[in-house]
């Protein structure tokens, strides 16, 4: 059974600063893995996906990488902005089905 | 593009009675849709898959008859928690899957349950 896990559970920093949110998952037979934000009470926001093969995603201030072989995925946020702070999900899918992380709540404080 | 709705984005009901949600792809055909539930500071968790034309397929502890899914066309997929009770009051989130597309998700805003 898939399981994901994120680490730090909570971040805070000020404005400004770089930062990495980590993802692990435990089966490496995955076809695709994303980075979504998610905004108290609302829906998801796709950030980023990373395909299987591929190693690395970029999108503005985002960056996310993947080492499927190691189960890691790691979000980097440059020059983080307080309307960055949001809860943020990684999950995997496997065949047919998405498996959520625990998520990161972060918070940039002016 | 691939925009997903939900109706109603929030309800409250009284225990015992059902209540549906509606789930939608506006501008795409969604022949497999997801239903998730998510409880407060916790992470979303799969409930069910819906394909289209065919009964849903439930996760392992969730009860088909209490949270009745039909998928009666490529753009709409139903929830309805039946006979609800406060412990069913979460925040519930569907995805499409655009039909032919790549294994990528694409997710509605959210249905806040609230059961009194």
């Amino acid at each position: 059974k898939q399981e994901v896990t994120q680490i730090p559970a909570a971040l805070s920093v000020p404005e400004g600063e770089n930062l990495v949110l980590n993802c692990s998952f435990t089966d490496s037979a995955i076809y695709n893995l994303q980075w979504f934000r998610q905004d108290p009470g609302k829906g998801l926001t796709s950030l980023l996906l990373i395909q299987s093969s591929q190693r690395e995603q970029t999108s503005g201030r985002l960056n996310a990488s993947l080492d499927k072989s190691s189960g890691r995925s790691t979000l980097y946020i440059a020059a983080s902005q307080p309307g960055d702070s949001a809860t943020y999900l990684c999950a995997v899918s496997g065949f047919q089905k998405l498996v959520f992380g625990t998520g990161t709540r972060l918070l940039v404080s002016p | 593009g691939a925009v997903v709705s939900q109706h109603p984005s929030w309800v409250i009901c009284k225990s015992g009675t059902s209540v549906k949600i509606e789930c939608r792809s506006l501008d795409f055909q969604a022949t497999t849709m997801f239903w998730y539930r998510q409880f407060p500071k916790q992470s979303l968790m799969l409930m069910a898959t819906s394909n289209e034309g065919s009964k849903a397929t439930y996760e392992q502890g969730v009860e088909k008859d209490k949270f009745l899914i039909n998928h009666a066309s490529l753009t709409l997929s139903t929830l309805t928690v039946t006979s609800a009770h406060p412990e069913d009051s979460s925040f519930y989130i569907c995805s499409a899957r655009l039909t032919g597309g790549s294994d990528e998700q694409y997710f509605g805003p959210g249905t806040r349950l609230t059961v009194t």
